[in-house]
């Protein structure tokens, strides 16, 4: 397996609260992606990064940011949690552009917002 | 908008028979479309791909069909066994213009019985 680790693997919030999801690769890919999952919507892309510091919105960034400060490390934050975010979130990483390359998934995180 | 339609959104299968998975994409410029499977708990990994030069792909049981006139592929399993009881996503993505992105459809759950 690829070495991407996500944390917390659980989190239960409450609405209106910060959270930040991390992401951690060993992998020394570029490319860094964070996904949502939810039934009937499938995976959808909500940022992703092609650098340190360099990022960019996906198909559903509202409410979202990102940050890359380090190429192992990314972070997703939900500024202010609402209940519509509960979602399992997923990182993945690749080494080069997907056409290219494939994308390498981590376990994801299950998020409840209450 | 969503750029790459997925059906059906699940399906039953006796062990033994064909599964077979449908896609449909909107813009013509996407040329690379792969499958990835996911286990419950589990990522989603890579299972095989396709670029529109080829009408097809055979991997083992999986094969890919492509029809590019009518924008559609999709993903055929022989000979379908219990431990092929997944949740499989269709994609797609381009090589021109730098872009970065994998897009999902909303995925189908296989159930193999045996």
């Amino acid at each position: 397996d690829a070495g991407i680790t996500q944390s917390p693997r659980h989190k239960v919030t409450e609405t209106g609260t910060p959270v930040t999801l991390r992401c951690h690769q060993t992998e020394n890919h570029r490319y860094m992606y964070w996904y949502r999952q939810d039934p009937g919507h499938g995976l959808r892309l909500i940022h992703y990064s092609y650098g340190v510091k360099d990022t960019d919105k996906g198909e559903v960034s509202d409410g979202y940011s990102v940050s890359r400060s380090k190429t192992e490390d990314f972070l997703l934050t939900l500024e202010s949690a609402t209940s519509s975010q509960t979602s399992v979130y997923f990182c993945a990483i690749s080494e080069r552009v997907p056409y290219n390359s494939p994308l390498h998934f981590g376990n994801g995180t299950r998020l409840t917002v209450t | 908008q969503q750029q790459v339609k997925q059906s059906p959104q699940s399906l039953i299968v006796q062990k033994g028979g064909i599964s077979i998975i449908n896609c449909a994409y909107e813009n013509t410029a996407f040329d690379y479309f792969p499958w990835y499977q996911q286990f419950p708990g589990k990522g989603p990994a890579l299972l095989i791909a396709i670029r529109p030069d080829v009408s097809e792909k055979k991997e083992g049981r999986f094969t890919i069909s492509f029809n590019k006139s009518a924008k559609q592929f999709s993903l055929h399993i022989m000979d379908s066994q219990p431990g092929d009881s997944a949740t499989y996503f269709c994609a797609a993505s381009m090589g021109s213009g730098g872009y970065n992105k994998l897009i999902f459809g909303a995925g189908t759950r296989l159930a193999v019985h045996p």
